[in-house]
Formats: C-alpha cells, structure tokens, sequence
C-alpha cells in the first residue's frame, strides 16, 4: 500500500499553545482527510480537503491541501484538554476506492 | 441515532477457531469498510464493500474474509485466526463510495493467543 509519513509521532505542548503537524506522501492523492481519535473510540473526521492548494477551517483547526497535491499540514490554535488525542491524516488516490492513513500524531495538552 | 455498531468489543480466543465480528449501520450507506490499527502503522483497510454483494480486497485482506448480503451489515469473519491478527478492529461505512464522509464504529479489540 501507499506511504504516508506523518509526523511528528507524538507532541507534548501547554494549554494555550498552537500545534502543527503535516503528513507526506510518495503518491498524489485526490483528496485529503484529517481525523481525530479519542481514547476507546473510532476516529471522527475533522476536515476534508478536495484541492490541490486549498485551506480550509473548522473552529480552531486549518488544513490545507499541498500545491504537488503530496502533502498535508493541520493546525490547532490556541489548544485546551479536549484536544488531546490522536490526529490521523488520510489520502484517497486518484481512480481509488480506498483510503490509506497516516502513523498517526499523538497530542497531549499540559493545562 | 446515527450510528455503526460493531460487536463484541473485546474478545479474546485461541489460534484457529473461527470468529466473527459484526458491523452494522443503520444509515443506509452504501460503501462499508474494515480496517485494523497497529501500533506504529495506523489504520490499514482489510476489505471493503461499494454495496451490497460487492465486495474488494483492500491493503492487507490475507486471513479475513467478509459478506454483504445485506446493505447494513458487513461483518468480518476470521476462519483461522493467528496471534498477528491480534490488533483493533474498525468497520467504517459512508453513504457513497466517495469516501471521505467516513463514520467509524467503535472499535472491537482482539487478541489471539
């Protein structure tokens, strides 16, 4: 299957702060997708991005999707305890049915 | 409630008896999906359903087989089990094959001894 290299694996960051991780590929993909995933639960979606070069929020979350259409950034602004967890990027190729996910970037937030 | 549920949760068994896990939704999507999380590999799709008696094999298929009688339901059966299936289980469904508009089940945890 594709490769998708995210990073970094884990983030230890204070309330307050803001958060970047990206997620790169070795193939283009179509669309890209960023979830979230609390302990003991399946991962819900966050944001989906559908262009090549597109920035797109949700709340304190941004996304965009990279010009070469290979990678994908997500940033959290101004984090509190409920963010933490872990955040899954994922990518759908063209002509593809099926997604491939990223190792994953466990977030924890010191209040 | 929107929701897909998977049964059981947790289950624990032995090398090659065979087992099921169930996957249902009750929002008459289309395509149904399931994946399993490693530690250090994330998710990685096992099969996949576009509707109903179709069904695709997707990144790591070997050792599972699946069905689609009916469009709720995809359970996963595993005939022979190996401690290397141990892991965490997700079926996941979206209403059409375009499949970014995932919804995940809880998740079922499986170990083989």
């Amino acid at each position: 299957g594709q490769q998708l290299n995210q990073s970094p694996q884990s983030m230890f960051i204070q309330e307050g702060e803001d958060v970047s991780m990206n997620c790169t590929s070795s193939s283009i993909f179509n669309t890209w997708l960023w979830y979230k995933q609390d302990p003991g639960e399946g991962p819900v979606l966050l944001i989906a991005l559908y262009k090549a070069g597109e920035l797109t929020s949700n709340g304190r979350l941004t996304a965009q999707f990279g010009i070469t259409r290979k990678d994908s950034f997500l940033n959290i602004s101004a984090s509190i305890p409920s963010d933490v967890g872990i955040y899954f990027c994922a990518g759908q190729g063209p002509g593809a049915n099926n997604l491939f996910f990223g190792t994953g970037t466990r977030l924890t937030v010191i209040p | 409630e929107a929701q897909v549920t998977q049964n059981p949760r947790y289950l624990i068994t032995v090398t090659g008896k065979k087992l099921t896990v169930t996957c249902s939704q009750n929002m008459n999507h289309e395509y149904m999906s399931w994946y399993r999380q490693d530690p250090g590999l994330g998710l990685r799709q096992i099969y996949y359903s576009m509707n109903v008696e179709v069904t695709d094999k997707g990144d790591v298929p070997e050792g599972y087989k699946v069905s689609r009688k009916e469009k709720r339901n995809f359970p996963l059966i595993l005939e022979s089990p190996s401690p290397n299936q141990t892991s965490l289980y997700f079926c996941a469904s979206s209403y059409t094959p375009s499949i970014y508009e995932q919804y995940f089940g809880p998740g079922t945890r499986l170990t083989v001894t």
